[in-house]
């Protein structure tokens, strides 16, 4: 079975710029939730999703968004890009939101 | 703010030596305890895990000890192996929802 996949691997974009990250789940998992991961935060939990409905979201601000389609992939957008969001964006599925959590490999984005 | 709080930062071992990770919690309303092992370059994937009701779990080399009163959980790793050098998380599930918060890492290294 294969595994989460996330695209792009890497990115750099410039301050003020938006940028959309793709996650695509296990095969028959329907839940996707999204972290950051910086040195010294850890991860912190952006949004979770289930059958194109976000149910849970994190303490982030409004320029972090996400969706999911109604084939469980899920993306997430970035707008008007600040320094401080440069980090690892990992995400993860399950089969419906709390059992175990296989993670993806991570995007990891430089803001400039 | 942090509601769950890992120590230590970083931890050195001998071969063959136990590895202890901490981590207390703040909020009573967490119901499931993971701990997460990461590797440079790849997502966390689930180590062990525990759920309140429990206090102690084993799974290979790999332990648990669970405090409920006091609130702290802690990892121990037995006969740690150089391939055991990685960053690991410890993290909790809020009760009846699908947000996990995660601990800020300890990054392991186990001297061969």
């Amino acid at each position: 079975k294969a595994g989460v996949t996330q695209t792009p691997r890497y990115l750099i974009k410039t301050r003020g710029q938006q940028v959309t990250l793709s996650c695509s789940p296990i095969s028959g998992h329907r839940s996707v939730s999204w972290y950051q991961q910086t040195p010294g935060q850890g991860l912190q939990f952006l949004f979770e999703y289930f059958s194109e409905t976000q149910r849970n979201k994190g303490n982030f601000p409004g320029r972090f968004s996400g969706r999911q389609f109604s084939n469980s992939r899920s993306e997430m957008n970035v707008s008007t890009l600040e320094l401080g969001d440069s980090a690892l964006y990992l995400c993860a599925s399950s089969l419906a939101g709390r059992e175990t959590q296989y993670f993806g490999p991570g995007t990891r984005l430089l803001v400039l | 703010q942090q509601q769950v709080k890992q120590s230590p930062q970083s931890l050195i071992v001998q071969k063959g030596g136990i590895s202890i990770i901490n981590c207390a919690y703040e909020n009573t309303a967490f119901d499931y305890f993971p701990w997460y092992q990461q590797f440079p370059g790849k997502g966390p994937a689930l180590l062990i895990a525990i759920r309140p009701d429990v206090s102690e779990k084993k799974e290979g080399r790999f332990t648990i000890s669970f405090n409920k009163s006091a609130k702290q959980f802690s990892l121990h790793i037995m006969d740690s192996q150089p391939g055991d050098s990685a960053t690991y998380f410890c993290a909790a599930l809020y009760s009846g929802t699908y947000k996990y918060i995660f601990g800020t890492g300890t990054r392991l290294k186990v001297l061969a």
